[in-house]
């Protein structure tokens, strides 16, 4: 059963053209991830949400925006995508607080900008 | 987070173990050591993770020097569904965001 899914497995999107990747998970996580992997790179992460709060990498560029309008949804948007924004994108949870806090991750949306 | 450095590469016969190094030398007493691994074009996925003792479960089995300054995950008899890139990563227990670095591809061979 898929507990991380991501909508949709594959989009195109023009250049410039806003475009909204989402992601819900059936795990009650407080934590929600999003990652950018390059071709035969690892996963970068862009930012994070724990619960409602919002988590910032330094280095994400603001053209990558996120929302968080309840525990089960996460959405990544770009506002104005380059060929340079051409990925994969993957979304994780985890559990908040203590202990184990594997991440479960989605199969990931592969974006293609023409 | 700790630092980690894995070979870019290995390769390892059908049935055989699968013995993927890592190492952590600055890694903080309160760091554990998680793995995870990558099949072509899916999402990562958790396989095992340990602080001070060796751990073992239905997929692999993860050892840790004394000191924690390296560690050696092990699957026991690979197969091809194994070929993968493999990422080790060091971070404190509880929540924390998981930061890759560059894994280990292994090649399962038959």
């Amino acid at each position: 059963d898929a507990m991380v899914i991501q909508n949709p497995r594959y989009q195109v999107t023009q250049f410039g053209k806003p475009v909204t990747l989402s992601c819900s998970q059936t795990l009650n996580h407080n934590v929600m991830y999003w990652y950018q992997q390059k071709s035969s790179q690892a996963p970068k992460l862009l930012f994070h949400y724990y619960d409602k709060d919002f988590n910032n990498e330094a280095d994400t560029p603001d053209n990558f925006q996120s929302r968080r309008p309840n525990t089960s949804f996460c959405f990544l948007d770009i506002r104005s995508p380059g060929l340079g924004d051409a990925a994969m994108y993957l979304c994780a949870t985890s559990r908040g607080g203590g202990g184990n806090t594997e991440a479960f991750f989605g199969q990931g949306t592969r974006l293609t900008v023409v | 987070d700790a630092k980690t450095t894995q070979p870019p590469s290995m390769d390892c016969a059908e049935g055989r173990a699968a013995n993927l190094p890592c190492n952590h030398s600055t890694i903080s007493g309160n760091e554990y050591v998680y793995w995870y691994r990558q099949i072509h074009s899916q999402g990562p996925q958790y396989i095992i993770h340990g602080l001070k003792n060796n751990e073992t479960n239905e997929m692999a089995s993860l050892i840790i020097t004394e000191d924690r300054k390296s560690s050696t995950l092990i699957l026991p008899h690979a197969t091809l569904r194994d070929t993968a890139v493999y990422y080790c990563i060091v971070k404190y227990g509880g929540y924390q965001k998981v930061t890759f670095g560059t894994g280990t591809k292994l090649q399962v061979i038959p």
